[in-house]
């Protein structure tokens, strides 16, 4: 069964570091997501991405945080400059259609900022 | 933003017991959600629910949605070990909505 792939499963990074997390899709999924989970809290949403470009994203989202689909499998996530509350569980999704249609969720990276 | 409160927060129970969990919000929903997610893994969808006043089974456990479309249940018969993990509702639009989540434990 196709399963969204993340790598790596945990990430330690530095302050002040940039760090890249990265997601395989599901192979004939159109549309990603990127969500993320602090220790003890909701998992929550962070930004949406369709036909190369963001369809949606969270106040959290701010200009440290990038996507980019940079071939035709991969989708990454890129933190700029990592802060200590950036430290959580990143979850990558994706689904075949928008709205009514499942999202699959991938295993999560463990980023943790020291 | 439309949001979800799950209770109870935490549940442990015995084996062989039944439990409920709810998903209440103020706000009415066009569809609900559940998702289990265990340590170390991303959230996987149990059911989706559409009409007001549904009832999906899934083997041991009932998802029901209000009549209303504002709140859900989640009841589990005849508690298993593997039943152990976090129970989420969601809102789905273009992105999830996620609830706080109730952390089920059963025990031996």
């Amino acid at each position: 069964e196709p399963e969204v792939t993340q790598t790596p499963s945990h990430q330690v990074t530095q302050m002040g570091q940039e760090v890249i997390l990265r997601c395989v899709p599901i192979s004939n999924h159109l549309y990603f997501y990127w969500y993320r989970q602090i220790l003890g809290q909701k998992v929550e949403f962070l930004v949406s991405f369709y036909n190369n470009e963001i369809s949606e994203k969270s106040e959290i989202f701010d200009d440290q945080f990038s996507v980019e689909r940079p071939d035709g499998s991969n989708f990454t996530l890129k933190i700029r400059s990592t802060k200590l509350e950036d430290s959580a569980m990143y979850f990558c999704a994706s689904s075949e259609r928008t709205s009514g249609y499942e999202q699959y969720f991938g295993p999560g990276t463990r980023l943790t900022v020291t | 933003t439309q949001l979800l409160e799950q209770s109870p927060q935490f549940l442990s129970i015995q084996e062989g017991e039944n439990l409920t969990v709810y998903c209440n919000s103020s706000s009415v929903f066009s569809s609900l959600q559940w998702y289990r997610q265990e340590p170390g893994e991303g959230p996987v969808l149990l059911v989706t629910v559409v009409t007001g006043g549904e009832v999906k089974k899934l083997k041991r456990l009932t998802f029901q949605f209000g009549d209303a479309r504002k709140d859900s249940s989640l009841h589990i018969t005849a508690a298993q070990p593997g039943d152990t993990g976090l129970y989420l509702c969601a809102h789905r639009a273009q992105k999830l909505v996620f609830g706080q989540g109730t952390r089920l434990t059963i025990n031996p």
